[in-house]
């Protein structure tokens, strides 16, 4: 089992550029997140979806969008990139809200 | 929201017994708690997860008072490979709230 995978690990952009994160779990999890993570900050969650089809907004979701089209994928979208969303982007899925959660190993977005 | 907070940094010895204590004052009655440990570089791994009084599995003990505004992580004999950051989370989606982490540095 390879859990949850995140695509690509490592990205510079230049400011303005567009992009999207790939995450992909084989566990058949209902719920999936996205996350960042900034120094001294934790994790803030940005968008989730509690199954195929569905998304719905986090703490931070300003400048992100979602997509869920399959189960197993959940797919995040920077649009118009900004230093401000210069960040370690973590995803992770779970069976349920309360169930504990599975993380990828993040990836890491340099805005210039 | 049920905002979380935990000591910024602890340190200890190996083989010490260590209690991280994450304060929940917030918490809605159908919340659990659950902790994380995160090594540099990867991504936070569960470690252990609770709703009321003690929990116990084969790495760590959880131990939630009466009235749950606050739990406690207990690491037994804790060893080089224990260093890390422990979050505490509180709450379902939207609500998701991480703590800043507690960083834990153990010496030999």
């Amino acid at each position: 089992n390879a859990g949850v995978t995140q695509t690509p690990k490592f990205r510079v952009l230049k400011t303005g550029q567009s992009m999207t994160l790939l995450c992909a779990q084989d566990m058949n999890h209902e719920y999936m997140y996205w996350y960042r993570q900034d120094p001294g900050m934790g994790l803030r969650l940005i968008h989730y979806s509690v199954g195929e089809g569905t998304t719905a907004k986090g703490e931070v979701p300003d400048g992100y969008n979602v997509s869920r089209l399959k189960k197993q994928n959940f797919l995040l979208g920077l649009e118009s990139a900004a230093p401000s969303q210069t960040s370690v982007y973590f995803c992770a899925s779970s069976f349920g809200g309360y169930q504990p959660q599975h993380f990828g190993d993040g990836t890491r977005l340099s805005i210039l | 929201l049920a905002k979380t907070t935990q000591p910024i940094s602890m340190d200890s010895y190996e083989g010490q017994e260590v209690n991280i204590t994450c304060s929940h004052n917030n918490i809605a009655t159908n919340d659990y708690i659950t902790w994380y440990q995160q090594f540099p570089s990867q991504g936070p791994r569960f470690i252990i997860q609770g709703y009321k009084t003690k929990v116990t599995n084969e790495v760590a003990s959880l131990f939630i008072p009466a009235d749950r505004k606050s739990s406690t992580l207990s690491l037994p004999r804790v060893s080089l490979s224990d260093t890390a950051v422990y979050y505490c989370l509180v709450g379902d989606p939207p609500a998701l709230i991480f703590g800043k982490g507690t960083t834990l540095s153990v010496s030999s």
